[in-house]
């Protein structure tokens, strides 16, 4: 069955510092690769998507995934943390086939700290 | 990208009621999903409303727990059951991007986030 698993529950980084949220997934098949943010009280918003094609994918708000399809993983970067980006993110997979839903990890908390 | 719509918002209820949730998007959409988010836990898919159809439902997930109802392309409802404090969650409707169907490509409202007592 397919799974998605993000290892760190929460990540603490200083304002201004380089930020990775991990994302390793089990699929079966090719999969589509997303980023969700959630900021507190809010719905989720996407941050970025892969779908095919070059395995580095920009998003909003100055993030950046890259797709390794050798370590089955889809973490989630930006150069330089805002303490508006304390939010939780979610990585959520779906197979291409579209026959099956979107799958969510459990998601990462990151705090910013000054 | 669509706009979407949930009330209540937040809501506190009582033990044994039922409350029911209404998602309205601003433009029509093929299929809508409903999901929850129990407190600290991930997004637990309930169930895919298609308009002029029954919901399929996910596994874990019942029709006389959690009826929907999809009258049409724009507008959905997600009733909660004979609530108890383990319904106590956030529940999120989300609609598929346009001209990206099946590619799981979501849209979320902003939640109707549930205590019950």
């Amino acid at each position: 069955a397919q799974s998605v698993t993000q290892p760190d529950i929460h990540i603490t980084v200083s304002e201004g510092a380089s930020l990775e949220l991990r994302c390793n997934y089990s699929y079966g098949a090719t999969p589509y690769l997303f980023w969700y943010v959630q900021s507190p009280g809010q719905g989720l918003q996407l941050l970025l998507k892969y779908f095919s094609g070059d395995t580095l994918v920009q998003g909003i708000k100055g993030f950046e995934a890259e797709f390794k399809r050798s370590q089955s993983s889809f973490n989630l970067r930006k150069p330089s943390v805002h303490w508006s980006d304390a939010a939780e993110y979610f990585c959520a997979v779906v197979s291409n086939s579209g026959n099956t839903p979107l799958v969510f990890g459990k998601g990462t908390r990151l705090s910013v700290i000054a | 990208s669509a706009v979407i719509s949930q009330k209540p918002s937040r809501d506190i209820c009582q033990r044994g009621t039922s409350l029911t949730i209404q998602c309205q998007v601003d433009s029509q959409v093929t299929m809508m999903f409903w999901y929850r988010q129990q407190p600290g836990q991930s997004l637990t898919l309930i169930a895919t409303a298609n308009q002029g159809s029954e919901a399929t439902y996910e596994s874990g997930f019942v029709i006389d727990k959690f009826p929907i109802s999809r009258p049409n392309l724009t507008f959905s409802t997600l009733t909660v059951s004979n609530m108890s404090p383990e319904d106590s969650s956030i529940y999120l409707c989300s609609v598929e991007d346009y001209g990206r169907t099946n590619t799981g490509e979501l849209f979320f409202g902003e939640g109707s986030r549930l205590t019950v007592l």
